[in-house]
């Protein structure tokens, strides 16, 4: 079975600085996908960037970015220019690209709990 | 918007009786999950559909059904719920083709007293 560990229940940042939230995941597939989704306090989950296992090159989103080292089985979300609407809870998560009889559900992280000081 | 509807949103009931959650999507997705989502441990697989009538279980299914019986409506049943089933439940689709994501309903918060 795979897991994902987040080990920063909490951070806080400077509002217009950077922040990095760290996932480590441990899987035996090769072939896979990892998420980050943001909670804010309306619930909703939001799905906030995506990555391919096959892809070396790290996705990004406007500010958000990931560092995806495979061999390390880590995965970070880098969030530049930190506004006050990304306070939230984020949670990195994980799928199998292929499955006995079609999608996988995603595992989740325990999330981060992300503060922005204005 | 991935054009899901959970109901209730809130709910509140008593230990022992019968509660069942819905969850409605307008897009014909074939693959439909329930998660349960709980303080410290991050959202767990509770059941997931992958066609009508075709349904599997996830990691916590214990305690839990679920039925479909048409595409859009995924229903997550606790026959007698109990204290521990206290939790915030989110439903989701898979949206293949390209983006090979899961994209989440609302939530219903349920409160077993």
């Amino acid at each position: 079975a795979q897991t994902v560990t987040q080990s920063q229940p909490e951070m806080s940042v400077q509002e217009a600085e950077t922040v990095t939230l760290s996932c480590t995941y441990d899987t035996s597939e090769s072939d896979y996908y990892l998420f980050w989704y943001k909670q804010p306090p309306s619930r909703q989950m939001i799905l906030v960037i995506r990555q391919e296992a096959y892809k070396q090159q790290n996705a990004t989103e406007n500010r958000f970015s990931v560092n995806f080292q495979k061999a390390a089985k880590s995965f970070s979300l880098k969030i530049s220019d930190s506004q006050l609407g990304d306070a939230a809870m984020y949670f990195c998560a994980y799928r199998n690209m292929y499955s006995g009889g079609g999608a996988d559900g995603l595992t989740f992280g325990k999330g981060t709990h992300l503060i922005i000081q204005p | 918007d991935a054009g899901i509807t959970q109901s209730p949103r809130h709910k509140v009931t008593e230990t022992g009786t019968p509660v069942t959650l819905r969850c409605h999507q307008t897009e014909n997705h074939r693959y439909m999950y329930w998660y349960r989502q709980d303080p410290g441990h991050g959202l767990r697989l509770i059941h997931y559909s992958y066609g009508v009538k075709d349904t599997d279980k996830g990691e916590v299914s214990d305690g839990y059904s679920v039925s479909r019986s048409k595409t859009e409506d995924f229903l997550l049943t606790l026959e007698s719920a109990t204290s521990s089933q206290t939790s915030v439940y989110f439903c989701a689709i898979f949206r293949g083709r390209g983006t090979d994501t899961q994209y989440f309903g609302p939530g219903t918060r349920l409160t077993v007293l």
